[in-house]
């Protein structure tokens, strides 16, 4: 089974600044994604950012890039020029490539909160 | 992506009493899945909502309890039974996309169980 952890339970940062999130998991999968996923309190689930475990290159999307580091089974996600609509919960997640399925394992998330 | 739907968007309900939640998808979707989100926690995937057969339900969840259908390939229900304070939650639904590391969410039900 895998699982993901999510130390950083709150997290806050001034507007404009960089945040870092972290999340590490623990798979015997060589194949699978990760993915970042954004929770505002309409609770609607965003994703923010995805990354394919074959890839050695991090992932980038506009203001968010991840740090992937394989070896070491982390997966961290940057937020770069923070802006009062990054506040939300993030979650971490994992899905293994097996056949069909397609489930994904969540970290238990870190509540991030720019600061005006 | 897919754009999908849930009713009811919230409810609040009398222990003993059970719920349908429905998911809705504006495309044919081969993989639906249901998660429920308790109060300040992080998603548990409830079971794989499979076209044709029985659900697929993951450890620690049960077809009696979490009934689900499944007749076509854009629409799915839950049903939460017999329910308790304990159920309260938000239930999501959410499909694979057309990539296999494509996965959309539902905007969620939150439900109540006084």
């Amino acid at each position: 089974a895998q699982t993901v952890t999510q130390s950083q339970p709150e997290m806050s940062v001034q507007e404009a600044e960089t945040v870092t999130l972290s999340c590490t998991y623990d798979t015997s999968e060589n194949n699978y994604y990760l993915f970042w996923y954004k929770q505002p309190p309409s609770r609607q689930m965003i994703l923010v950012i995805r990354q394919e475990a074959y890839k050695q290159q991090n992932a980038t999307e506009n203001r968010f890039s991840v740090n992937f580091q394989k070896a070491a089974k982390s997966f961290s996600l940057k937020i770069s020029d923070s802006q009062l609509g990054d506040t939300a919960m993030y979650f971490c997640a994992f899905m293994r490539v097996s056949g069909s399925a397609r489930q994904l394992t969540f970290g238990s998330g870190t509540q991030l909160t720019v600061l005006p | 992506s897919a754009v999908i739907s849930q009713k009811p968007s919230r409810d609040i309900c009398q222990r003993g009493t059970s719920l349908t939640i429905q998911c809705q998808v504006d495309s044919q979707v081969t993989m639906m899945f249901w998660y429920r989100q308790q109060p300040g926690q992080s998603l548990t995937l409830i079971a794989t909502a499979n076209q044709g057969s029985e659900a697929t339900y993951e450890s620690g969840f049960v077809i009696d309890k979490f009934p689900i259908s499944r007749p076509n390939l854009t629409f799915s229900t839950l049903t939460v039974s017999n329910m308790s304070p304990e159920d309260s939650s938000i239930y999501l639904c959410s499909v694979g996309g057309r990539a296999v590391n494509e996965q959309f969410f539902g905007p969620g039900t939150r439900l109540t169980v006084l």
